[in-house]
């Protein structure tokens, strides 16, 4: 069975400070990991993804994730927030097939 | 077209209707998936396509859902006597298969009143 663990349904940083968005996993196979972000009115898109080959993943907008089997932690991070990063923000496990279980997603919300 | 495609954006119903929602995928993708995304929650599965068939429908809540792919491209959800806790988005999904990843559309935003 596969599971993922959002810590955090909502966090809040200031323009250019750190984003640290927190997801556990449970999966019985090497898992496939993803991390979705969601606009308002927007739909969801892929911002990096971890598929058993370096366990530190970039993605784009400068966000990147570490893959961390020990911990069965696989969380997002960001140097310096901007105000365009709000937005809900998706943690996915895959066990290598096609079904997708998601998180319950994490609110970011960057303060000017 | 360059991404899943998802008619319509917004459906209002009234309690007791018939519903299709239409999805068009990345073309020459063969697997196609549908969600449901409830207020404040992470989408959940439905429905996975291989080509034409329903090759797993487990997530179907029950058996007022059905859902087609009759050529492999264009899939339908289609929702009979509609409940208002059947209001959610609804998203599609496809991919090029296996553990490749994803790619959404916006959703159909299904209200039943």
């Amino acid at each position: 069975a596969q599971s993922v663990t959002q810590l955090d349904s909502h966090v809040s940083v200031s323009e250019g400070t750190p984003v640290l968005l927190r997801c556990n996993y449970s999966s019985s196979y090497s898992p496939s990991l993803f991390w979705y972000v969601q606009h308002p009115n927007k739909g969801l898109q892929l911002l990096l993804k971890y598929t058993s080959a370096a366990t530190l993943v970039k993605g784009i907008n400068g966000f990147e994730a570490e893959f961390k089997k020990s911990e069965t932690s696989f969380h997002l991070t960001k140097p310096s927030a901007h105000m365009s990063d709000a937005a809900e923000y998706f943690c996915v496990v895959s066990s290598g097939t096609y079904k997708y279980i998601f998180g319950t997603g994490t609110r970011l919300k960057v303060l000017a | 077209g360059a991404g899943v495609s998802q008619t319509p954006s917004n459906k209002v119903t009234e309690k007791g209707k018939y519903v299709e929602l239409r999805c068009d995928p990345i073309s020459g993708h063969t697997a196609l998936y549908w969600y449901r995304q409830s207020l404040g929650q992470g989408p959940e599965f439905l429905i996975y396509f291989q080509g034409t068939g329903a090759a797993d429908d487990s997530g179907l809540p029950n058996d007022r859902f059905f859902a087609v792919r009759p050529e492999g491209s264009v899939s339908t959800l289609k929702i009979q006597r509609t409940e208002r806790g059947d209001s959610a988005v609804y998203l599609c999904a496809s991919s090029a298969g296996g553990a490749t990843e994803a790619f959404f559309g916006q959703g159909t935003r299904l209200t039943v009143v």
